[in-house]
């Protein structure tokens, strides 16, 4: 059982607009920043969002983060199939010194 | 480019000790700025933070597998290891090793990642 929240599930058509959301406490998004993970079916996660809203080189603008308080948000729009992935946040904890993850978001491009 | 490869024993019995190591190329475990990391996702599962090694050897575990978790490195090969004791079957998971950023927006990142190991705890 994550100590972040995350939706189980999300879906939607292609072209569309989708968000994930993360809800966290003042030990972690209420306090660092937050960085969320793309993980493709049978592959290693993939930085996807760094520090709340920065894109790493390579990852379409299609992508964005943000965060209010303690809770941080995955938007994606222009949804494409290749979208089709787990989606999982990651703030620092400062009650571990270390990232905890949230439960992670099935995304379902139908 | 760096790159992280992890290798070790993908079946360990229940009550022993599972045992992997990380390569790491195109970049040194001596970087400053950088820790390096172990983390587990069991089949169908979340991703669960293992612990980590600071470039200095100093090491930090997940409270709740303090007890049973070791993280080193070893400079001269350019590698770090995972020992984890006492497996249960609770501890089948894929494992993967990541270079995790400690500096600046950067603090916390995990970039990039192994490709993954899957350990099986069976007897």
């Amino acid at each position: 059982q994550s100590v972040l929240t995350q939706p189980p599930s999300a879906s939607g058509t292609p072209g569309q607009r989708v968000t994930i959301s993360c809800s966290g406490s003042s030990s972690n998004i209420g306090s660092n920043t937050v960085n969320w993970y793309q993980q493709l079916p049978g592959k290693a996660p993939k930085l996807l969002i760094y520090s709340d809203n920065q894109r790493p080189s390579g990852v379409p603008d299609r992508f964005s983060g943000s965060k209010s308080g303690t809770s941080a948000s995955l938007a994606i729009s222009g949804l494409q199939s290749e979208d089709e992935a787990d989606y999982y946040c990651a703030p620092w904890d400062d009650s571990l010194y270390g990232p905890v993850f949230g439960g992670g978001t099935k995304l379902t491009v139908l | 480019q760096l790159q992280l490869q992890e290798s070790g024993s993908g079946l360990v019995k229940p009550s022993q000790t599972l045992s992997l190591t990380c390569a790491v190329s195109g970049g040194s475990v001596s970087s400053a700025g950088y820790s390096w990391s172990w983390i587990r996702q069991p089949p169908g599962k979340g991703l669960e933070w293992l612990g980590y090694i600071y470039h200095s050897g100093i090491p930090y575990y997940n409270p709740s597998l303090r007890s049973r978790v070791t993280i080193s490195v070893d400079r001269s090969k350019n590698q770090f290891s995972l020992k984890l004791n006492s497996v249960t079957a609770a501890d089948t998971a894929v494992y993967y090793c990541a270079r995790q950023a400690n500096y600046g927006d950067f603090t916390g990142v995990f970039d990039p990642w192994g490709q993954g190991t899957l350990v099986t705890v069976s007897s």
